[in-house]
């Protein structure tokens, strides 16, 4: 089935340690988004791109990094984990940069604990 | 900034009833999305909405433009509507890239 695909689901990371979110799309939308959803806040949005090769900062970047090497791929990677980054991360693509035409598309989320 | 608030933030129902959420948002928008996502799961899109009403099967989405407010309602609910219900907006001056502004949610229980 078309969608977003998000991998890992779950990860426990040690403070310190680094790791890449990999968002796969199928739908060949030009925009993708990284969100972290945190207890009492609505999504907020770490990272974005509006096409291959580009990237831009959201409201809340700092602590990571991301790369968009091909269109269907959206890599959110933690350099060095703490624990404010314990989240659950949603990836998101769009074909349009409002979601004006076929709305937006999530992945299921990838639950991180560092400890 | 545009902010997005809904009510209420819980909600308990028994099954049958007609469920209202609301969402309000403070600045002009292009568009306001309604969400559903199922507890340990993904977020799945419902309605994107500029203007008037929508319908799909048991859930409506309308938008009144002028006041800045959106409510989803769920005919004849049913315990497989448990979920959060989450609004978004975007921004009418969105161009390099969209910025959705979320709500907080509603958490949806509905009773057998």
């Amino acid at each position: 089935n078309a969608g977003v695909t998000q991998t890992p689901k779950f990860r426990v990371l040690k403070t310190g340690q680094s790791m890449t979110l990999l968002c796969a799309q199928d739908m060949n939308h030009e925009y993708m988004y990284w969100y972290r959803q945190d207890p009492g806040m609505g999504l907020r949005l770490i990272h974005y791109s509006v096409g291959e090769g580009t990237t831009a900062k959201g409201e809340v970047p700092d602590g990571y990094n991301v790369s968009r090497l091909k269109k269907q791929n959206f890599l959110l990677g933690l350099e060095s984990a703490a624990p404010s980054q314990t989240s659950v991360y949603f990836c998101a693509s769009s074909y349009s940069p409002t979601g004006a035409k076929y709305g937006y598309t999530f992945g299921s989320g990838t639950r991180l604990t560092v400890v | 900034k545009n902010e997005v608030e809904q009510s209420p933030q819980n909600l308990t129902a028994q099954e049958g009833e007609f469920i209202t959420i609301n969402c309000s948002y403070s600045v002009g928008i292009s568009a306001l999305h309604w969400l559903q996502q199922h507890p340990g799961g993904g977020i799945v899109s419902l309605f994107m909405l500029s203007s008037g009403k929508k319908k799909h099967g048991r859930l409506i989405a309308t938008i009144n433009i002028q006041e800045k407010h959106s409510s989803l309602h769920i005919t004849a609910s049913h315990p497989r509507d448990s979920a959060v219900y989450i609004c978004a907006s975007t921004g009418v001056r969105e161009t390099s890239g969209s910025r959705l502004t979320f709500g907080e949610g509603t958490q949806l229980t509905v009773n057998p």
